[in-house]
């Protein structure tokens, strides 16, 4: 069965980085488009980036461009997010998704468990 | 940026009843909606992409309709396992991807 296992979270400080690994199992990790999606305390979601198959391809969310880098590896079927000058408004538990399809039409069939992120001041 | 606004926040229901929850777009996302489904604690759940199509092992008593910029989600027969909070997502955007504000069922 597919499965996300994210880790990497914790708390640091405001301005420093901190870098998530999303592992995936039961599927071919090469076939499918992967997101970052995250979501505050008590809060909504809030989509942050999506990697193409090949990791050539990537778009970010406005608030995070330029702090955070979504990269990926095939070969041991890993997703990442590097976060740089983190903020607190970054706070928030992190989801690693699988995009439905190679293509990446953003919808969302498989979720991680979540990694929470927590940015102090 | 497109703007999701799901009403009602808050939606109290009993087990056997009908729930309609919607999902008003800004501005046209043509029929680029999903539906997710998240319980306390744990990831969201897709339940509709396509603003009308069923994900894999989804109930049939859930089912998504609309278009542009009126979508609905409805659950014909709410049973306890359905009491969660739901998010509506835009996809035609992208990667301006926006979620809903979120609706809660509560009973």
């Amino acid at each position: 069965q597919v499965q996300l296992v994210e880790s990497g979270g914790g708390v640091v400080q405001s301005g420093r980085s901190l870098r998530l690994s999303c592992a995936a199992s039961g599927f071919s990790f090469s076939r499918n488009a992967m997101h970052w999606v995250r979501q505050a305390p008590g809060q909504g979601l809030e989509w942050v980036a999506v990697i193409s198959v090949d990791g050539r391809d990537y778009h970010y969310t406005d608030s995070v461009k330029g702090r955070f880098t979504i990269a990926r590896d095939n070969s041991k079927s890993t997703l990442y997010l590097q976060m740089n000058s983190l903020r607190d408004e970054d706070t928030a538990v992190y989801y690693c998704a699988r995009d439905t399809s190679a293509s990446a039409n953003y919808y969302f069939d498989f979720w991680g468990q979540g990694t929470l992120v927590t940015v102090s001041s | 940026e497109i703007i999701l606004t799901q009403s009602p926040a808050t939606l109290p229901v009993s087990p056997g009843e009908r729930a309609t929850l919607s999902c008003r777009a800004s501005q046209s996302v043509r029929s680029y909606l999903a539906w997710y489904q998240q319980k306390p604690g744990q990831a969201p759940r897709l339940l509709i992409y396509g603003a009308s199509n069923r994900a894999t092992g989804i109930p049939a008593r859930f089912s998504g309709s609309g278009s542009g910029t009126d979508f609905t989600l409805t659950i014909s027969s709410l049973q306890s396992e359905d009491f969660a909070v739901y998010y509506c997502q835009q996809c035609s955007d992208w990667p301006r991807i926006t979620f809903g504000q979120g609706t809660r069922l509560e009973i």
